[in-house]
């Protein structure tokens, strides 16, 4: 495979479930995305890891949290939801390089997912 | 701080059609400049960039132009076809892929 892989596609949740969503990057960059995109809304940026380190949190809920066991994998883990967290989930890679504005982000098919 | 303003849509047009969708940004350095696509069921993919002013991006018969004075990087097609259907994103960044700024989408819709 290449590219930026998300898994599920689609989730359904109850707002008392516990689960988690998936990403790997098959293009050996070393920065990692977590968005959130909803209707008439921006895409709105939620995490940023950098060679596994976590470099911003843009006041994401404790319900969303993130894990980054290497470059080529983040996870999303869910918990206790809220409905207005339906949303389609993005995961995005990028070769970041410092001090460079241009860099092209590799985004995912994104999660579809709906607490119910 | 950064901001993108683009048109919200949905734009609908005939097969064959110009296609012109504004964007417009207001930053505190000198950004680069793009233009992503959402084809249905998809993320997100470059469709073009601009890093300077005065520049030209284009890639499949797409164009935008970084028109620093008007802080502007209009998207234009000079025919659009029912492929063309999808959303499209302006973006910006300032100081790197992790600053990037989204405007809110632009749905395109091209009927035969």
């Amino acid at each position: 495979e290449t590219g930026v892989t998300q898994t599920p596609r689609h989730l359904v949740m109850g707002m008392t479930n516990k689960k988690s969503l998936k990403c790997e990057q098959h293009l050996g960059h070393n920065a990692m995305y977590w968005y959130k995109q909803s209707a008439k809304k921006p895409l709105e940026l939620m995490f940023v890891y950098n060679f596994k380190e976590q470099t911003e949190n843009n006041s994401v809920p404790s319900r969303f949290s993130p894990e980054c066991p290497n470059s080529s994998h983040l996870f999303l883990h869910l918990h206790t939801l809220q409905p207005e967290d339906s949303a389609l989930y993005l995961c995005a890679s990028s070769q970041d390089v410092e001090g460079r504005g241009d860099t092209e982000a590799f985004f995912g098919q994104g999660t579809r997912l709906t607490v119910v | 701080g950064d901001s993108v303003t683009q048109m919200e849509g949905p734009v609908t047009l005939s097969e064959e059609a110009f296609l012109t969708i504004n964007c417009t940004y207001t930053a505190t350095g000198y950004p680069s400049l793009f233009w992503y696509v959402q084809y249905p069921g998809e993320g997100l993919q470059l469709l073009l960039k601009a890093t300077k002013a005065d520049d030209k991006g284009s890639n499949k018969g797409f164009e935008a132009t970084y028109r620093k004075e008007t802080t502007s990087f209009h998207l234009e097609k000079g025919s659009v076809q029912v492929s063309d259907s999808a959303v499209y994103f302006c973006a910006l960044s300032d100081r790197g892929y992790q600053k990037v700024t989204f405007g809110i989408g632009t749905k395109l819709q091209v009927i035969p």
